[in-house]
């Protein structure tokens, strides 16, 4: 069975481009994660969604917007890049099953973003 | 969601058993303790949660003191492939339909030695 994908694996733009990062959940799967990673860090929470609804939000200035879209798949967008915005985003999915059961997140490999 | 500490780094040697500590003074009653992995170059992998008994899965062990203030994460019998960053996270359980926001802190550093 396949995981969850991303596209592209890897990127490069320069100060003040836009930028849009794709996600493909595990098939079944309801609710999408978006996390940063800054090198040397731990990932932070930048949205998620859930039935195309946004459900959480981080700490993230208005240029990161994310969407879902039917088939549950969700792009982030991030407009006038910074070189702050250089790291490493990873897509999480869950089942999202049933409320009041955790459901595990499994996360994609990430896209690899890097500001010039 | 409680915060966590973990040492930033440990070595273990192969085959030998790895115990990672997590400090989370602050949990609260209803707050789970989880334990994700990375390896290099790949996303997080979920590894075990528990509430406040020790709990076992085919990678690993929770150890929860009885206060549950701390605890300890175990592999029993290291191999190179778990060289990896290790991420204890506290968090409630109940989930609202997708509200399931993971906090990670900077983690531990386990470099298994061979």
């Amino acid at each position: 069975d396949a995981g969850v994908t991303q596209s592209p694996t890897h990127l490069i733009k320069t100060r003040g481009q836009h930028v849009t990062l794709r996600c493909s959940p595990i098939s079944g799967h309801k609710s999408v994660s978006w996390y940063q990673q800054v090198l040397g860090q731990g990932p932070q929470f930048i949205f998620q969604y859930y039935e195309k609804e946004e459900r959480g939000r981080g700490n993230f200035p208005d240029r990161f917007s994310a969407r879902q879209f039917p088939n549950y798949s969700s792009e982030l967008n991030v407009n006038a890049l910074l070189l702050g915005d250089s790291a490493l985003y990873l897509c999480a999915s869950s089942l999202a099953e049933r409320e009041g059961h955790y459901n595990e997140q499994f996360f994609g490999p990430g896209t690899r973003l890097t500001v010039l | 969601d409680a915060k966590t500490t973990q040492p930033p780094s440990m070595d273990c040697a192969e085959g030998r058993a790895a115990n990672l500590p997590c400090n989370h003074s602050t949990i609260s009653g209803n707050e789970y303790v989880y334990w994700y992995r990375q390896i290099h170059s790949q996303g997080p992998q979920y590894i075990i949660h528990g509430l406040k008994n020790n709990e076992t899965n085919e990678m690993a062990s929770l150890i929860i003191t009885e206060d549950r203030k701390s605890s300890t994460l175990i592999l029993p019998h290291a191999t190179l492939r778990d060289t990896a960053v290790y991420y204890c996270i506290v968090r409630v359980k109940i989930s609202n339909f997708g509200n399931e926001k993971l906090t990670f802190g900077t983690g531990t550093r386990l470099t298994i030695i061979p």
